[in-house]
């Protein structure tokens, strides 16, 4: 089954505690990307990877990290994850970026963070 | 700035009725459009995507059709069904000089009661 798959799903943390969030798709997809979701905010773009080892800043990039080191996993990091990191979290992929005609846009379940 | 706005905000309405739900941009030079459903606690399923050069797209009782020009699109569920109830985002791809936005609506919370 084609999906793509986060993990945790739920996490409570405390201010400081370093954690990672991992996400890994099936499809062989170019394109991954990291959205967070906030009431009133709608989702926001947090980092994005074209293809292996290319990745960039979204709209939200303060506080987190990312690397894609191979083609279907991109963890999101938070090295010291702060209050203001508590959101729901989203991965997402597609087989190819918007500029190069991306096409359906296929999204995890999403992860909730709560920082203490 | 590149803006999504989604209006209403949410809709409750009966079972069979038919629905428009609108999404607006600020920005006529986009890649394509796309509608996606959210149910509570889950992620985003994608709808109906429509590139930059089609006016509209059909899957099922559902119908989005895009206008550049005036900057809208609009998502038509016919014969709306409980089933139906979720949160309903619109994204739209930009062009920007050095690096591509893909930029959501805050959605139209979507309740259909029997």
């Amino acid at each position: 089954e084609a999906q793509v798959t986060q993990n945790p799903r739920y996490l409570i943390t405390v201010t400081g505690k370093k954690l990672t969030v991992t996400c890994s798709q099936n499809m062989n997809h170019e394109y991954m990307s990291w959205y967070r979701q906030d009431p009133g905010l709608g989702l926001r773009q947090i980092y994005y990877s074209m293809n292996v080892e290319v990745t960039d800043k979204g709209d939200v990039p303060e506080g987190y990290k990312v690397s894609r080191k191979e083609k279907r996993n991109f963890p999101l990091i938070l090295e010291s994850p702060s209050p203001n990191q508590t959101s729901l979290y989203f991965c997402a992929s597609s087989l190819l970026p918007l500029r190069q005609g991306y096409g359906e846009l296929f999204f995890g379940e999403g992860s909730r963070l709560t920082v203490l | 700035k590149q803006e999504v706005t989604q209006i209403p905000a949410a809709l409750s309405v009966p079972e069979g009725e038919n629905l428009v739900l609108n999404c607006s941009f600020t920005d006529s030079a986009i890649y394509n459009l796309q509608w996606f459903r959210q149910d509570p606690g889950k992620g985003l399923t994608s709808l109906l995507l429509i590139q930059s050069s089609q006016r509209e797209q059909t899957s099922g009782r559902l119908n989005a059709s895009l206008d550049k020009s005036s900057g809208r699109s609009t998502l038509y569920i016919a014969a709306s069904q409980p089933g139906d109830s979720a949160t309903y985002l619109c994204a739209v791809g930009f062009f920007s000089y050095n690096t591509d936005k893909l930029i959501f609506g805050t959605g139209t919370r979507l309740q259909v009661f029997p």
